[in-house]
């Protein structure tokens, strides 16, 4: 069964540092996708990145970035100069094959980020 | 991309009541799904559609809850004889599929029922 593990409740950060969310995940396939959303007060879901099992190299997008870290099982979201807009939930997420070819987002927990001006 | 439109953003209901949800996925993606997300966890999966056919349903969708997708465009979710335990934030997604397949979700419907 699949599991993500996202073990910070909540983080605060000053505006324009940097700051890493954990995640941590747990599979027995080989191939598998690990994602990033963030998650407003409005309540909209906001993907943010993907990192594939096989990508060699860590996924960048903007400001954010994903440490993967295949044999730890860790997936970590780093998001560089923090604006006050950062401020929401952030979610780690696996994909989870359905038997029709189709895919469940498996969603940790979350974690609360607060942006300090 | 116009985006992924839910309808509406708020319901409150009394126990017992039936409720519909709607969902306007992006124009090209021919896949959607429904996710129920409770207050301080993720979202949880409930059912999938490849175009009009339902492919995939999840445990947690009782035989209360119904959802269709006529030809293949905007989805509905219907809850009959609401329960407090359906108060939740339901949450539809898109995609086109693919190897690195990325849903797009909706603002959701945010239910309660008193």
């Amino acid at each position: 069964a699949q599991k993500i593990t996202q073990t910070q409740p909540g983080m605060f950060v000053q505006e324009k540092e940097a700051v890493t969310l954990d995640c941590t995940y747990d599979t027995s396939d080989q191939s598998y996708g690990l994602f990033w959303y963030k998650q407003p007060s409005s309540g909209e879901m906001i993907f943010l990145i993907y990192q594939g099992s096989y990508d060699e190299q860590n996924a960048t997008e903007g400001r954010y970035s994903l440490n993967f870290q295949k044999a730890r099982k860790s997936a970590n979201l780093v998001i560089s100069a923090s604006q006050l807009g950062d401020s929401a939930m952030y979610f780690c997420a696996m994909r989870e094959p359905l038997q029709t070819g189709a895919n469940n987002l498996f969603f940790g927990t979350g974690t609360r980020l607060t942006v300090i001006p | 991309d116009t985006g992924v439109s839910q309808n509406p953003r708020h319901k409150i209901t009394k126990r017992g009541q039936n409720v519909t949800f709607r969902c306007d996925p992006i124009s090209e993606h021919n896949r959607l799904y429904w996710y129920r997300q409770t207050l301080g966890q993720g979202p949880e999966f409930l059912t999938y559609f490849q175009n009009e056919a339902q492919l995939e349903k999840s445990r947690l969708l009782s035989d209360r809850f119904s959802a269709e997708r006529p030809k293949g465009s905007f989805s509905t979710l219907e809850i009959q004889r609401t329960e407090q335990g359906d108060s939740a934030m339901y949450l539809c997604a898109s995609s086109r599929g693919g190897a690195s397949e990325t849903q797009y979700f909706g603002p959701g419907t945010r239910l309660l029922v008193l």
